[in-house]
């Protein structure tokens, strides 16, 4: 079956650096996608991998590995801003994306 | 400013009434998505449709009925829901599913649906 795994709850430290852990099992891969949703509104993209390696953007970076079926998403510099419920989703042979259940970041001063 | 705009935002609704949910998009897109998000679940894509033909159907229930009339609009008419449909309801759109697999869906904020 398909399936996404990822951490339900994380916390950190405003100013600190955490790292968001996603495994995905699919059928084919089109791609990973990360997203980042605050409480009551829309999810919002974040990145996009595809290749294996790092794709940095400002303050935010999102690593894939195929062979490992592994990704992650890398905040840096964390403002309070970024409490938000992050969502990993695979995209299958089909190009439908198969969704986590995302990890609610909750950033202390 | 996300492109995509659903109406109502929240919407309370007893077991034998009738309504729909509405989403605008004006971004463009062809591709349009109807997901269900429940509490600490995954989204569970119900509907799809790319340049206004049905494509997807998730096994949903026929109490949800879907209804794209062009590319900028999607309706999801709802009649005898459950207690268990309470959940929210997000509208996406996309390029359109033949434009490659890095083009990200954009949502909307939700449809906050109770159902008592």
């Amino acid at each position: 079956g398909q399936n996404i795994d990822q951490p339900t709850e994380m916390t950190a430290t405003e100013g600190a650096i955490v790292q968001i852990n996603c495994t995905y099992q699919t059928s084919g891969f089109n791609g990973l996608f990360w997203y980042q949703q605050h409480a009551g509104e829309a999810p919002t993209f974040l990145s996009y991998n595809v290749l294996d390696g790092l794709e940095e953007k400002g303050r935010f970076s999102s690593f894939l590995s195929r062979s490992k079926g592994y990704s992650y998403l890398l905040l840096k510099e964390l403002q309070m801003k970024d409490s938000a419920s992050y969502l990993c989703a695979a995209m299958d042979s089909n190009y439908q994306l198969i969704w986590g259940a995302g990890t609610k970041l909750i950033i202390k001063p | 400013e996300t492109g995509v705009t659903q109406t109502p935002r929240h919407l309370v609704m007893g077991m034998t009434n009738k309504k729909s949910l509405k989403c605008e998009q004006h971004l463009g897109h062809n591709a349009m998505y109807w997901y269900k998000q429940s509490a600490k679940k995954p989204l569970e894509l119900m509907f799809v449709y790319n340049f206004k033909e049905q494509t997807e159907n998730n096994s949903v229930p026929s109490r949800f009925s879907p209804e794209c009339p062009n590319s900028s609009h999607l309706f999801l008419h709802l009649h005898t829901l459950q207690p268990e449909d309470s959940a929210l309801y997000l509208c996406a759109s996309s390029q359109d599913l033949e434009s490659g697999s890095n083009q990200p869906q954009h949502f909307g904020d939700g449809t906050r649906l109770s159902i008592l």
